[in-house]
């Protein structure tokens, strides 16, 4: 268990839906980040918080959106979802918004399927 | 430019014996950092190592190394003594000092330990 949790695990759900992925980072890290994993495009950062603050952001469509809260747990909202959003979404955390040195902590991923 | 490559998409390596797995990088940042992480079949992403800039001599953690030559832009990971469990997608990721906080990650390669 590397501390970062994300739930759900799977998720399978048709095109037009909405969802919405949760991550709960390691204890005493501040900052969360999103990243989507596909077959075709490898993994593509997608957005950081910093303790509730957007921090930084990259190849994230319109059609998602993440939020994290007062308890630095984190949110992905993903909407209107097409067949090539199918991917397995990563959220890591880290202590600090800066170079640590140490890389993330990834969670174990949630699957999506979109059929 | 990619800023991350790796060109091995597959590798098949004995039992017992030692496997190099390449990655180049291109950065114009002094600072940053090379990580390297491995991608079991269950999904989880687990860090290996990390080699910074300034880095004198080159990192290891057990049975990993990094051979890290800064002037080719190289950060190769060794696997000494591959054990059936080192089969996995092995991916090689950078972070720079100065343009926030996400992880530039290549292509992947894929590890085969046969018996």
């Amino acid at each position: 268990d590397s501390g970062v949790t994300q739930t759900p695990k799977h998720l399978i759900t048709a095109t037009g839906q909405r969802v919405t992925l949760r991550c709960s980072p390691r204890s005493g890290d501040l900052s969360v980040y999103w990243y989507q994993q596909s077959l075709d495009q490898g993994l593509q950062f997608l957005i950081q918080y910093y303790n509730g603050e957007e921090r930084a952001k990259g190849n994230i469509l319109e059609r998602f959106s993440a939020q994290q809260f007062p308890d630095l747990h984190s949110e992905l909202n993903l909407s209107s979802l097409e067949l090539g959003d199918s991917a397995l979404y990563f959220c890591a955390s880290s202590v600090g918004g800066y170079r640590d040195g140490y890389g993330y902590t990834f969670g174990s991923g949630t699957r999506l399927t979109v059929v | 430019a990619q800023k991350i490559t790796q060109t091995q998409p597959g590798m098949f390596v004995q039992e017992k014996e030692a496997v190099t797995l390449d990655c180049t990088y291109d950065t114009s940042d002094p600072s940053y950092g090379l990580f390297w992480y491995k991608q079991p079949s269950s999904g989880e992403m687990i860090f290996l190592i990390y080699q910074g800039s300034y880095d004198q001599q080159n990192a290891t953690e057990g049975r990993y190394s990094l051979n890290f030559q800064k002037a080719r832009k190289s950060a190769n990971l060794v696997i000494s003594a591959s054990q059936l469990g080192d089969s996995a997608m092995y991916f090689c990721a950078m972070r720079e000092e100065n343009t926030g906080n996400q992880f530039y990650f290549g292509t992947g390669t894929s590890l085969t330990v046969i018996p």
